[in-house]
C-alpha cells in the first residue's frame, strides 16, 4: 500500500514564509505523479491550488507556490495571512489513481 | 459553471450497502475528458480517495477498498454513483464527489455526512 508522508503540523507567523513537502513511500516524486495541492478549512469542502506540481488554478493567490525539493513536492506561502490558516494535503497520481496525503493543519500565529 | 451535488441516504445500517449520487451541472458525465470521482473523509481524519470512472464505464478503485466498491453513470440524468457493500463503522465519513482529470480534481461538490450505526 503506497503511503504519501506530509508534516502533520506547521506554524507560521503572519507575513512570514512556510513550506510544507509531500513524500512518497515509493521513492522520489517527480512531475509524473502529477503533484496536486487542496485547502481545507473547516467545514468546507477542499479547493484546489496547485496541480502538476507548479501550475496555479485561475483562483490560486500569488502567494502559493508549488516546486519540487529534495525528492519531495512541495508547497511554499510566503507573506502568510491570516486566512490560510487550514488544512494542507497533497494528493500523488499512481499507475492510474491517487492518493492523499494525510494533510498538514498550519496554524498562522 | 460546472456544480456536482451528493445526495442519498445519511443514515446506513452496518453491513448493508452505502448508495450515492452525484448530479453534475455544467458538462455530461459521458465526457472522455473527464475523471468523476469519489473522495471521503472520516471525522477529524483526512481525505481518502476512493475511485472514478471515465468515458461512462472505465473505472479504477483504491486497492484497499476495490472489492466492496463500484462507481457508475446514468447519463440519462447525468449523474454518477457510488455503492460501497458491507460497510463497517469505519466507513463513517463525509463522501465527496469530484469532477477530475488525469492531472488534478477542480470542482467538488459540498460532502455528504453517511454515518454507519450497528
Amino acid at each position: 500500500q503506497t503511503v504519501v508522508t506530509q508534516e502533520p503540523s506547521l506554524t507560521v507567523a503572519p507575513g512570514g514564509t512556510v513550506t510544507l513537502t509531500c513524500a512518497s513511500s515509493t521513492g522520489a516524486v517527480t512531475t509524473d505523479y502529477y503533484p496536486n495541492w487542496f485547502q481545507q478549512k473547516p467545514g468546507q469542502a477542499p479547493r484546489a491550488l496547485i496541480y502538476s506540481t507548479t501550475n496555479k488554478h485561475s483562483w490560486t493567490p500569488a502567494r502559493f507556490s508549488g516546486s519540487l525539493l529534495g525528492g519531495k513536492a512541495a508547497l511554499t506561502l510566503s507573506g502568510v495571512q491570516p486566512e490560510d490558516e487550514a488544512e494542507y494535503y497533497c494528493l500523488l497520481h499512481y499507475d492510474g489513481g491517487w492518493v492523499f496525503g494525510g494533510g498538514t493543519k498550519v496554524t498562522v500565529l | 459553471q460546472v456544480q456536482l451535488q451528493e445526495s442519498g441516504p445519511g443514515l446506513v445500517k452496518a453491513s448493508q450497502t452505502l448508495s450515492l449520487t452525484c448530479t453534475v451541472s455544467g458538462g455530461p458525465v459521458s465526457s472522455g475528458d473527464y475523471y468523476w470521482t469519489w473522495v471521503r473523509q472520516p471525522p477529524g481524519k483526512g481525505l481518502e480517495w476512493i475511485g472514478h470512472v471515465y468515458s461512462s464505464w472505465y473505472t479504477y478503485y483504491n486497492p484497499s477498498l476495490k472489492s466492496r466498491v463500484a462507481i457508475s453513470t446514468d447519463t440519462s440524468k447525468n449523474q454518477f454513483s457510488l455503492t460501497l457493500d458491507s460497510v463497517t463503522a469505519a466507513d463513517t465519513a463525509v463522501y465527496y464527489c469530484a469532477r477530475g482529470t488525469v492531472t488534478t480534481l477542480v470542482y467538488w461538490g459540498q460532502g455528504a455526512l453517511v454515518t454507519v450505526s450497528s
